[in-house]
């Protein structure tokens, strides 16, 4: 079945630091979205991209789609401690549902103050 | 944010209990879902419900049985569950379901466990 692989699973890094996180699919996306779960929360939804090589930014946040509308990726510039928790990506493909979102598994970040 | 709700927000039950979690969406949203969070594994999509019609079981066991009695309201009925079924159970909602661009809103969920 389709799937959307993220990386990485964990992250753990300095305040300051920056971090970024990846998704991959086999097939070509629709549309992808980014959402972020605090620790004991909920998912959040966080931005949607939907043209092929799309960047939008959000403050310390930098979301891109790829080229070829397959990958995507999530940058945070100079972490902070309130950015902590999981971030996800949730893709849709082309002819299927468009209720269906393949969500990746998250990529927990931890920041050490 | 309390656009969704969900109730209870921790759950313990035995397997042989009878349970119900509920959601309620105060977006004037015409879809409802209910999802799966289990560790290490991606939120798996249960039911889809547009308009108070499910239009998505996506081969759940039938010890799991939704309700959606309108549009702001869903609920999923629990028995005879297994131990494996303990997770964080997530309801959402979105404007519609053919829409190509929606956003889907999630509640706080509720954190089960069967004991």
């Amino acid at each position: 079945g389709q799937q959307v692989m993220q990386i990485p699973q964990y992250q753990h890094v300095q305040e300051g630091e920056d971090f970024t996180t990846y998704c991959n699919s086999s097939t070509t996306l629709s549309n992808i979205q980014w959402y972020k779960q605090r620790p004991g929360g909920h998912p959040v939804f966080l931005i949607q991209l939907v043209k092929s090589g799309e960047v939008k930014k959000q403050k310390r946040l930098t979301f891109q789609f790829g080229e070829a509308k397959k990958n995507s990726s999530l940058h945070i510039t100079a972490t902070q401690t309130t950015d902590v928790g999981t971030y996800f990506c949730a893709g849709r493909y082309s002819g299927g549902s468009n209720y269906k979102l393949t969500f990746g598994k998250g990529t927990l970040l931890t920041v050490n103050p | 944010e309390t656009g969704v709700t969900q109730t209870p927000r921790h759950l313990v039950m035995g397997m042989t209990n009878k349970k119900s979690l509920k959601c309620e969406q105060h977006l004037g949203h015409n879809a409802m879902y209910w999802y799966k969070q289990s560790a290490k594994k991606p939120l798996e999509l249960m039911f889809v419900y547009s308009l108070e019609e499910r239009v998505e079981n996506n081969s759940v066991p039938s010890r799991f049985s939704p309700e959606c009695p309108n549009s702001s309201h869903l609920f999923l009925h629990l028995h005879t569950l297994q131990p494996e079924d303990s997770a964080l159970y997530l309801c959402a909602s979105s404007q519609d379901v053919q829409g190509a661009l929606e956003t889907q809103y999630f509640g706080p969920g509720t954190r089960l466990l069967v004991l």
